[in-house]
């Protein structure tokens, strides 16, 4: 069965303090491993998709990265606008497992 | 172009009643899932359609729960007879391709209340 845990739960940040997030998966033939941000009271939005260990991915303050086993979701300097519920999934056949998320609030 | 629409943004009803909840995919996207997510829990999977293919029902929790799309169109999910524990939003998606690897995009989710 296919398994993902997302950590931490929750993260405060200062702004322009930069860390990082976790997505350990489980998966029988990974065919895609995805990022999206969700806004309360708003549907998942994409940023990222990674289909092989070693594959990095960029869009201003944030940088995906994977291995064969986890995901880190870097955040450089993060700003206000960056606070979010961010989610991690994979897809190793018709539907996407999501983790339950890292709520990241980013305060001033 | 115009992103993945659902209607109606909310839904109150009452326990036992039946609930109707629309989808409009990505125009050219062949592939339709719907999921829920339940306060403060991660999204869970429901139903799978893929062209003219039967559809994967693995995700549906009960026989309440049914869901059809015409061709590459418009999809529908029903509840029959609603229940406390279906209060959640449900979250509709489309790709382009079959499941595999490709990118779902979602919209903004009817969230359903019941009483």
């Amino acid at each position: 069965e296919d398994q993902v845990t997302q950590s931490p739960e929750a993260l405060r940040l200062q702004e322009g303090e930069s860390s990082s997030l976790n997505c350990s998966y489980t998966v029988s033939g990974l065919r895609g491993l995805f990022w999206y941000r969700q806004d309360p009271g708003k549907g998942p939005e994409f940023l990222f998709t990674l289909y092989s260990a070693g594959e990095e991915k960029e869009k201003e303050r944030l940088k995906a990265t994977l291995t064969k086993k986890e995901s880190f979701l870097h955040i450089t300097a993060p700003k206000p606008e960056d606070s979010a519920t961010y989610l991690c999934a994979v897809n190793a056949g018709n539907m996407l497992t999501f983790g339950g998320g890292t709520r990241l609030m980013v305060k001033p | 172009g115009a992103g993945v629409s659902q209607s109606p943004s909310n839904k109150v009803t009452e326990k036992g009643k039946d609930v109707e909840l629309r989808c409009d995919p990505i125009s050219g996207h062949t592939a339709l899932y719907w999921y829920r997510q339940r306060l403060g829990q991660g999204l869970e999977f429901l139903i799978y359609f893929q062209g003219n293919s039967a559809p994967d029902k693995s995700g549906l929790p009960s026989d309440r729960f049914s869901a059809e799309r015409t061709g590459e169109s418009v999809s529908t999910l029903t509840i029959q007879r609603t229940q406390q524990e279906d209060s959640a939003v449900y979250l509709c998606a489309s790709s382009s391709r079959s499941g595999g690897g490709d990118t779902q995009y979602f919209g903004p989710g009817t969230r359903l209340t019941v009483l």
